[in-house]
């Protein structure tokens, strides 16, 4: 989930397992929201999108859910891989003094054991 | 598309001296974005540019910091003088449409001795 401290939360899992990686947003006007993957070293990288008019996204692999009566979102990972270990990042777009740009959350990393 | 491509990589200066890291964004994007990474404020947005205007730059730290974008293929942000707690990884992202699908580069490692 979301980290509040210096601190980002940890998810491990064992290779093949999935994974579940959760975001909460807190800007109910907030319309389009997106997860991006970030390895070490490198940029953050898009993995999926999902826009307010949905409740389900799915990818390669990956699934975006995403709850807006709770104001919620979850990247779930299938069959989790050694390289799928990266800091993942929702961002939401909201109008919270950003004017419609993207607001990143602090990440949440995974690591997967072999 | 070789994606968002920026320069340099590293780069390791002393306090007081002047920085200035580049970026080329992905032909086509109309918005070009700078973001600073710390471990303490994760992604911050400093400025973003709309065919090469900058549009806002509520985020930009201090006076030090300035940015410019004088065509769609090029941008540049400088920190002048540069201090230790400048110290911190720049992205520039670009995008079709502003909020949504920022498309990073490799980032540039800076540390302010």
């Amino acid at each position: 989930g979301e980290s509040v401290g210096l601190h980002l939360p940890t998810l491990s899992v064992q290779e093949g397992d999935n994974s579940i990686i959760n975001c909460a947003y807190s800007n109910s006007a907030s319309d389009y929201f997106i997860w991006y993957k970030q390895e070490s070293g490198k940029g953050p990288q898009f993995i999926i999108d999902i826009r307010s008019n949905m409740d389900k996204r799915q990818g390669q692999r990956v699934t975006v859910l995403l709850n807006k009566t709770v104001k919620h979102l979850s990247l779930q990972i299938a069959a989790t891989q050694p390289g799928d270990s990266a800091v993942y990042f929702c961002a939401e777009t909201g109008v919270r003094g950003s004017q419609g740009n993207l607001i990143f959350g602090k990440g949440t990393k995974l690591s997967v054991k072999p | 598309d070789a994606g968002v491509i920026q320069s340099p990589r590293h780069e390791v200066t002393e306090m007081g001296q002047e920085v200035t890291l580049r970026c080329k964004p992905i032909s086509g994007h109309d918005y070009l974005f700078w973001y600073r990474q710390t471990m303490m404020r994760g992604l911050e947005l400093l400025i973003y540019f709309n065919n090469n205007v900058p549009i806002d730059d509520s985020g930009m730290p201090e006076d030090r910091f300035s940015a410019k974008m004088p065509n769609a293929s090029f941008s540049t942000l400088k920190i002048q003088p540069s201090e230790p707690r400048d110290s911190a990884v720049y992205f520039c992202a670009s995008s079709m449409v502003r909020g949504e699908k920022l498309f990073f580069g490799s980032g540039t490692q800076l540390s302010v001795l």
